[in-house]
């Protein structure tokens, strides 16, 4: 167990539609970083907040966008959803503001959009 | 951009054996991290390695930084069923505050 958690673990919806995935850093972390991982490919930077502020952005479209909240949980919007969105979408914390080999990954949401 | 380029995309091996794997890539990495995702999990990092030619062990696993900084291998030495998952490479892009992963490596075990 990283101590990052993520609700919910799965999620189906149809196309079009508009979700929220929520995930709760470890304890006195303050980034949060957001991945997506479709089938069978490797990880993909969405975006990193730290400390309620962005502070790297990666291949995030523009229908996704994310925010970390006053008490540092972090949610993750995806609308207008396609076909293509289906995948795991993994959060990961750090304490620092940029510690690539110190990031916690949680378990995962499956979206699954039909 | 940058991209890493991991061999082979799946192993299928026997108990017992060793099992090694490379990422590669066309552009110089000044650190190389290698994690383990195993199925319904998310990746936890194995090894990082920050120096090129540098060699470092942990338990049965063993990774190496290659001298040229474009690649890095992972070994594991008398594999066991909960070797089992995915191996991925991954090293942070310079000049940004990301990481790039490669497309991993699938171990699979008969026991």
């Amino acid at each position: 167990d990283s101590g990052v958690t993520q609700t919910p673990k799965h999620l189906i919806t149809a196309t079009g539609q508009r979700v929220t995935l929520r995930c709760s850093p470890r304890s006195g972390d303050l980034s949060v970083y957001w991945y997506q991982q479709s089938l069978d490919q490797g990880l993909q930077f969405l975006i990193q907040y730290y400390n309620g502020e962005e502070r790297a952005k990666g291949n995030i479209l523009e229908r996704f966008s994310a925010q970390q909240f006053p008490d540092l949980h972090s949610e993750l919007n995806l609308s207008s959803l396609e076909l293509g969105d289906s995948a795991l979408y993994f959060c990961a914390s750090s304490v620092a503001r940029w510690d690539y080999n110190e990031q916690f990954f949680g378990p995962g949401t499956r979206l699954t959009v039909l | 951009g940058q991209q890493l380029n991991q061999s082979p995309q799946s192993m299928f091996i026997q108990e017992g054996e060793d099992v090694s794997m490379n990422c590669t890539s066309s552009s110089i990495f000044n650190t190389w991290l290698w994690y383990k995702q195993d199925p319904g999990e998310g990746p936890v990092l194995l090894i990082a390695l920050y120096k090129a030619g540098e060699l470092t062990s942990n338990g049965r696993l063993t990774a190496q930084f290659g001298i040229t900084r474009k690649d890095s291998f992972l070994n594991i030495s008398a594999s066991i069923p909960s070797d089992v998952g995915i191996y991925f490479c991954a090293g942070p892009i310079q000049g940004a505050q990301k990481l790039v992963f490669g497309q991993g490596t699938r171990l699979t075990i008969n026991p």
